[in-house]
């Protein structure tokens, strides 16, 4: 289909190790977004793109996080150094935003990650 | 920033009954409000969405209403299905940005 494609879906880690996890949006949606979502959380805020540039990236958690969009369409969100408590779903969603549009985001299905 | 609260986390309704999601928010700037349904293993998905310059908005079974002064919105339900059962999340947008709540996790029993 043409929705959100995240992958991996399932990267289980070990503490310290490094990960990517890589979102390919709607083909034409100029806005990009990375959510952290808990067991029994709603989506938790990370990074929003507008295009190659991060416009807010204020909910990146600290400096071990930290995400591109180097070509305005593929985003990766990296992370250093993993910890246990860097373990969640990792939601990506994109939205075509201009004039008359909605806003909607549509998501992927998420990219679980398991430190241990 | 937004601070978004769901209440309940939890609602368990017989089939055929209406199920209702309340949310507040404090950002008098919000402008949009979305409500997400996200069934196991996926992603949230759209079902309904308001701007804060209307009231109500119905679609089919689903509506929303939203008291901006008071700021706050609820999503309604009727004539629920076990198909409906899920967990919802309710978002107000101030501008590029989505804050959510905490989610209402629905059970629709046959």
């Amino acid at each position: 289909g043409a929705g959100v494609s995240q992958t991996p879906s399932n990267k289980v880690t070990e503490k310290g190790k490094y990960v990517e996890l890589r979102c390919d949006p709607i083909s034409g949606h100029t806005a990009l977004y990375w959510y952290r979502q808990s067991l029994g959380q709603g989506p938790e805020f990370l990074i929003y793109f507008q295009g190659t540039g991060a416009a807010d990236d204020s909910g990146l958690p600290n400096d071990r996080f930290f995400a591109v969009r180097p070509e305005g369409s593929v985003s990766t969100l990296k992370i250093q150094r993993t910890e246990r408590g860097d373990s969640a779903v990792y939601l990506c969603a994109s939205s075509l935003r201009g004039r008359g549009n909605t806003g909607e985001l549509f998501f992927g299905e998420g990219s679980r990650l398991t430190v241990l | 920033g937004e601070n978004v609260e769901q209440h309940p986390s939890t609602l368990s309704v017989q089939e055929g009954d209406s199920a209702v999601i309340k949310c507040t928010y404090s950002d008098s700037a919000s402008n949009y409000f979305p409500w997400y349904k996200q069934e196991l293993g996926k992603g949230p998905q759209l079902i309904i969405d308001i701007r804060s310059n209307v009231g109500e908005k119905k679609d089919q079974r689903i509506a929303v209403t939203l008291n901006k002064t008071a700021k706050h919105f609820s999503l309604h339900i009727t004539e629920t299905q076990p198909e409906d059962s899920a967990v919802y999340f309710c978002a107000a947008s101030p501008g590029n940005q989505f804050y959510f709540g905490t989610g209402t996790s629905l059970t629709v029993i046959p």
